[in-house]
C-alpha cells in the first residue's frame, strides 16, 4: 500500500522559503498526479498545487508567484518550495496522491508542522 | 475563487442521521460538478469518503461504510453528505472539495458532534 511522508525543518523565519520534501513508498511515482495541501492550525484546507509525475505542474492562483514544486522520479520524491513566508504561512502540509488533475486526493502522507517565526 | 459553504457546526444523536451541506455560490451550477467528501479526526490526516456528482456517477472510498453516502440539493444549489446511524467514531470534521477553474476549492468544513 502506497505510504506519503513529509520531511522538512519544522520553523523557518520570516522572508525566508520553506522546503519540503515528501517521499513515496510502496508504490510507484508514475502515472499519478501529486499535490501539496496546507492546513494552520485550527483551520480548513488550501491546496497548494499539483505536479505530474512528467513535471508539468498547477498552482492555486493565490500561491503561484511564491511556490515551486518540482518531482525526483527515480528517488520516488515530490518537494515544494514557497518562498518569502510569514506567519500566515504556518501550518501543517500534506503531501496527497490524486489519479488525475481533478480527481480528489485518495492518499494523504501524515503531514508536517511548519512554525514561521524568528 | 470559488467559495464553498459548510455551516461551522453540527450535533446529531447516536444512531440518527446527520446531513452535512456544502453551498456552491451563485453562478455555478452545483450540478456540473463532482464533489469529494472528506474526514478528519484531531492529529490526523483528511481521509477520504465518497465523490458525488449524480446517482449513477459515484464512488465509495475503499472501506467506507455504506452509511455515508453522497447527493445534491439541486434548488439549494449543495452537496450533501448524509451519515445515518450515527456512531461516536464519526464525530470528526468535514470538509468537500470541488475542482473549479483548474484548481482545487475546499469548503470551510464542518465539526460533526455525536451526543
Amino acid at each position: 500500500q502506497v505510504q506519503l511522508q513529509e520531511s522538512g525543518p519544522g520553523l523557518v523565519k520570516p522572508s525566508e522559503t520553506l522546503s519540503l520534501t515528501c517521499t513515496v513508498s510502496g508504490g510507484s511515482i508514475n502515472a499519478y498526479y501529486w499535490s501539496w495541501i496546507r492546513q494552520p492550525p485550527g483551520k480548513g484546507l488550501e491546496w497548494i498545487g499539483y505536479i505530474y509525475y512528467s513535471g508539468s505542474t498547477n498552482y492555486n492562483p493565490s500561491l503561484k508567484s511564491r511556490v515551486t514544486i518540482s518531482i525526483d522520479t527515480p528517488k520516488n520524491q515530490l518537494s515544494l518550495k514557497l518562498s518569502s513566508v510569514t506567519a500566515a504561512d504556518t501550518a501543517v502540509f500534506y503531501c496527497v496522491r490524486h489519479e488525475y488533475p481533478s480527481g480528489g486526493p485518495d492518499v494523504w502522507g501524515l503531514g508536517t508542522m511548519v512554525t514561521v517565526s524568528s | 475563487q470559488a467559495v464553498l459553504t459548510q455551516p461551522s457546526s453540527l450535533s446529531a444523536s447516536p444512531g440518527a442521521s446527520a446531513s452535512l451541506t456544502c453551498t456552491l455560490p451563485s453562478g455555478i451550477n452545483v450540478g456540473s460538478y463532482t464533489m469529494y467528501w472528506y474526514q478528519q479526526k484531531p492529529g490526523s490526516p483528511p481521509q477520504y469518503l465518497l465523490r458525488y456528482k449524480s446517482d449513477s456517477d459515484n464512488q465509495q472510498g475503499s472501506g467506507v461504510p455504506s452509511r455515508f453516502s453522497g447527493s445534491k440539493d439541486a434548488s439549494a444549489n449543495a452537496g450533501i453528505l448524509l451519515i445515518s446511524g450515527l456512531q461516536s467514531e464519526d464525530e470528526a470534521d468535514y470538509y468537500c472539495l470541488i475542482w473549479h477553474s483548474t484548481a482545487w476549492v475546499f469548503g470551510g468544513g464542518t465539526k460533526l458532534t455525536v451526543l
